[in-house]
């Protein structure tokens, strides 16, 4: 089982929705990162959070470490939202062949006019 | 402050052949590592380094070298290249993954190497 769970793996939405992607992890952390990933392109951070909740403009991100899960919402979704979302953990441990961060596979929204 | 500075963007090589990826940041951060990105198996750590000096190994270092004399960078070498180290190849860094300094460390990632290997 893998230690980061993102779901859906695979996300369509019409232009305007709202968008929730899920993030659960199995190990103790001391931080979460939210990325997105646009088609041929790099690999941006949106959030770094370790407890409670983030804005930033129209993207919310929120964690609850007992859960030990997070959510990415986008509110009035666009199409140039469309992009791959990764969630990574930090690990309270440091070391090991993971070098403290541990990647979820992404999930992959497009956002259809 | 340019950030994170990977090169180059695209590459070709043949099977055998060596090359090293550039890495250089300009933040004074700790941390640094690469990741290849290959399709279905999300990001998979190569190798990572927390200063100048210490470098270590991450999930797949297989046919990778890195070293760090500096802070500022952190070069990737493959040393014979083969087909199945064709992906795409992402450096990153941080100020510091010390799991109790989890604030204001985000993540800067380079732009890629499209990296093939025929």
């Amino acid at each position: 089982k893998n230690e980061v769970e993102q779901s859906p793996q695979n996300l369509t939405a019409q232009e305007g929705e709202f968008i929730t992607i899920n993030c659960s992890y199995s190990v103790g952390i001391s931080a979460l990162h939210w990325l997105q990933q646009h088609p041929g392109g790099g690999i941006v951070s949106l959030f770094m959070l370790s407890s409670g909740k983030k804005k930033h403009g129209r993207l919310i991100a929120t964690i609850n470490i007992q859960e030990k899960h997070s959510s990415l919402h986008i509110t009035a979704s666009h199409p140039r939202d469309s992009a791959v979302y990764i969630c990574a953990v930090r690990r309270l441990f440091y070391g090991g062949s993971q070098g403290n961060l541990i990647f979820g596979k992404g999930t992959k929204l497009s956002v259809k006019p | 402050n340019a950030g994170v500075t990977q090169t180059p963007k695209f590459q070709v090589l043949k099977t055998g052949q060596s090359m090293t990826l550039q890495c250089a940041q300009d933040m004074n951060h700790e941390y640094m590592s690469w990741y290849r990105q290959d399709p279905g198996m999300g990001l998979r750590l190569i190798h990572y380094s927390v200063g100048a000096g210490i470098t270590d190994q991450g999930e797949v270092p297989n046919g990778y070298n890195v070293s760090r004399s500096t802070t500022e960078d952190f070069p990737l070498r493959l040393l014979s290249a083969a087909p199945s180290q064709t992906s795409v190849y992402f450096c990153a860094s941080s100020y510091s993954m010390d799991s109790h300094i989890p604030y204001n460390s985000p993540l800067h990632f380079g732009n890629g190497t499209r990296l093939t290997v025929t």
